[in-house]
């Protein structure tokens, strides 16, 4: 099965409002990171948070990794918000820092 | 100023021809990745190198290569290439591995289209 799940698969809000992206995980990570990806297709490291919680700018990431979760929250959401939001983890055993990524949630943000 | 360099952007090949992918990092960071990202797949490890060792390799077909000639260059080398490779590939490097180390930062992609 898959070993990163997020929810939802994707998210319709009005500029302004927040949003709380979900990540559950099956496997036990020593690691855990959030990205954002561009329209365009780049790729953006928001938080390495492998446990606890982290805030920068308008974005907090909580992990709470014996319960095998991470949040994203966005608060005030902006159009430029707007694009798919991808967590990952590298499974415990894992000998080369691999990276499996869950299959995003996107978030489109309107005016 | 870009720190991860992918080269080309854009790729088109015809099946059965091999291609070379280019990255270099001017992060200086220890650790190399390559990734792939499809249409029918989610980003999907391929590859990890540490101090131009290999680490992980989690790509089942030896037709892809990598190939480290510097501490911060990992290149990527695909040998008779299908339809089904055509893929955004995605170079990333971190610091290291240990778990202080190991955020990893990615390059622009390379899109790469088979015929």
């Amino acid at each position: 099965g898959q070993q990163v799940q997020q929810s939802p698969a994707s998210l319709v809000l009005q500029e302004g409002e927040n949003a709380e992206l979900q990540c559950n995980f099956s496997s036990t990570a020593t690691r855990l990171q959030w990205f954002y990806q561009h329209p365009g297709g780049r790729l953006v490291s928001l938080f390495y948070n492998p446990s606890g919680t982290k805030h920068t700018g308008r974005l907090t990431s909580t992990t709470v990794t014996n319960e095998r979760r991470s949040s994203l929250h966005i608060s005030s959401s902006q159009t430029t918000d707007s694009g798919t939001y991808f967590c990952a983890i590298d499974p415990l055993g894992s000998s080369g820092n691999k990276l499996i990524f869950g299959i995003g949630t996107l978030l489109s943000v309107k005016p | 100023d870009p720190k991860i360099i992918q080269k080309p952007k854009y790729l088109v090949a015809v099946t059965g021809s091999e291609k070379i992918l280019i990255c270099e990092q001017y992060l200086g960071h220890n650790a190399m990745y390559w990734y792939r990202q499809s249409a029918k797949k989610p980003l999907e490890f391929m590859f990890s190198y540490s101090y131009q060792k290999l680490m992980d390799n989690q790509t089942a077909s030896s037709r892809f290569q990598p190939q480290s000639s510097k501490k911060n260059h990992l290149d990527l080398q695909i040998t008779a290439l299908k339809p089904d490779d055509s893929a955004t590939y995605f170079c990333a490097s971190s610091q290291g591995l240990g778990y202080n180390y190991a955020e990893q930062f990615f390059g622009p992609g390379t899109r790469l289209t088979v015929l």
